[in-house]
């Protein structure tokens, strides 16, 4: 198992509200990336974190935002949630600026917008 | 824009037998291409991995070739198991600041006992 946890494992939430999803990283790693997975889908890149900068982002609307804190853990947010924003939020934990380095994902958050 | 495409979305095989598993990417500018074994209700688990500099890797059971001409990418797996049995992806990335993964959409393997 990777170091990388996310909080929390389930969430229920209704058209219109806001979510904060947390990511604590695996030691050692300073880039935490955020992906979406819909179901039957693989994972859609939303953004990246570099040492508490924004360093890359997907195709997603600005709702979607994050942060990276110096101990390098992360959070995502959503605003004004949809229903298709109903996935699984991996987040993938790296040490970047050495090259595609592999990434550690933790377990996910499964969000259910209704 | 990026794309992979991954082949096929569904792979039933008997126990022992081999399977494939195919991808192609878009961007030629891609260098690393992970393989990743997801487990229902678990995360995605990176199995095998090639760079851009190799043609093919191999561990154990389990094997990745790389065509870049073709730009075209495979896993093997030889003597399948019943605990093979998961949703594999593949990834590219390209050397850039960001390495952000590029993901096929999945194939379901099934081992039959």
């Amino acid at each position: 198992e990777t170091g990388v946890t996310q909080s929390p494992t389930h969430l229920i939430k209704t058209r219109g509200q806001q979510v904060t999803l947390r990511c604590s990283s695996q030691s050692g790693h300073n880039t935490v990336s955020w992906y979406q997975q819909a179901l039957g889908q693989g994972p859609q890149f939303i953004f990246q974190y570099y040492r508490e900068e924004e360093n890359g982002r997907g195709n997603f609307p600005p709702r979607f935002s994050g942060l990276q804190f110096p101990n390098y853990s992360s959070e995502l947010n959503v605003n004004a949630l949809e229903l298709d924003d109903s996935a699984l939020y991996l987040c993938a934990s790296s040490l970047g600026g050495v090259g595609p380095a592999d990434r550690f994902f933790g377990p996910g958050t499964r969000l259910t917008v209704l | 824009g990026e794309n992979v495409e991954q082949h096929p979305s569904t792979l039933s095989v008997q126990e022992g037998d081999s399977a494939v598993i195919k991808c192609t990417y878009s961007d030629s500018a891609s260098n690393y291409f992970p393989w990743y074994k997801q487990e229902l209700g678990k995360r995605p688990q990176l199995i095998i991995d090639i760079r851009s500099n190799v043609g093919e890797k191999k561990d154990q059971r389990i094997a990745v070739t790389l065509n870049k001409t073709a730009k075209h990418f495979s896993l093997h797996i030889t003597e399948t198991q019943p605990e093979d049995s998961a949703v594999y992806f593949c990834a590219a990335t390209r050397p850039s600041g960001t390495y952000k993964y590029i993901f096929g959409t999945g194939t379901r393997l099934k081992v039959l006992a």
